[in-house]
């Protein structure tokens, strides 16, 4: 069974830079074609993809927010970092990560997301 | 201003059919890049719908369906229930720019 759970501070001030964590179960990011990607949610609002990161390094952003993105995997600890930089209160939002089979596949199991509040 | 485009809202009474589409591009449906549709209960994380434009996870009822034409796709619940009220989404590949995964806006389903 596949689980997903994000971990980071709840608060953030602007202009921090903003560390999440994905830690998994049920499966390994050093199997062929497996991704993990971030998905993120403001209030009342449309999700936005982030992020992916795929089993042989492979790292995708988006293009809007690709200069104040970074992500990490460390496979020996079944965990995905993110790094979002120069945080703004419109990052405020609920922050999901999410496996992937292969490339262009669905995101076929969600955690249950970390809600992150941009203020001062 | 999302680039696959799902109206704000539909509606349905129990029983019935409705329809969510999802409009999209040559760079992204119209370029042969799968689409999947996620359902989103309140306060809850989105799951897996559809896969691959028309294929259902296991658990998920087969009054859910998808399809794909051209550059848009849709999602069709048939025998509306209560429990279907949900946010929906729909999700691709864009080619455009440096490539990116694209979601819909979402469709707010309310069962009248």
């Amino acid at each position: 069974q596949i689980t997903l759970k994000e971990s980071g501070p709840t608060l953030v001030t602007p202009t921090q830079t903003l560390t999440l964590a994905c830690t998994f179960s049920g499966f390994s990011l050093s199997t062929s074609g497996v991704g993990v990607g971030w998905i993120r949610q403001p209030p009342g609002k449309a999700l936005e993809w982030l992020a992916l990161i795929y089993w042989d390094d492979d790292k995708r952003y988006s293009p809007s927010l690709k200069s104040r993105l970074t992500i990490t995997k460390d496979t020996s600890k079944n965990q995905v970092v993110l790094e979002m930089t120069n945080m703004d209160p419109l990052d405020t939002a609920t922050y999901y990560c999410a496996h992937r089979r292969k490339w262009g596949d669905a995101f076929d199991v969600w955690g249950q997301g970390t809600m992150v509040t941009v203020s001062a | 201003q999302s680039v696959l485009t799902q109206p704000p809202s539909v509606s349905g009474a129990p029983g019935q059919r409705v329809t969510i589409s999802c409009t999209g591009s040559s760079s992204n449906i119209g370029a042969g890049y799968d689409v999947h549709w996620y359902q989103q209960l309140p306060g809850r994380a989105p799951k897996v719908l559809i896969y691959d434009n028309d294929n259902r996870p296991s658990g998920v009822p087969d009054r859910f369906s998808g399809s794909k034409s051209g550059t848009s796709a849709s999602l069709a619940i048939t025998g509306l229930q209560a429990e279907d009220e949900a946010d929906y989404y729909c999700q691709s590949y864009d080619s455009s720019l440096s490539g990116s995964e694209v979601f819909g806006g979402g469709t707010k389903l309310t069962v009248l």
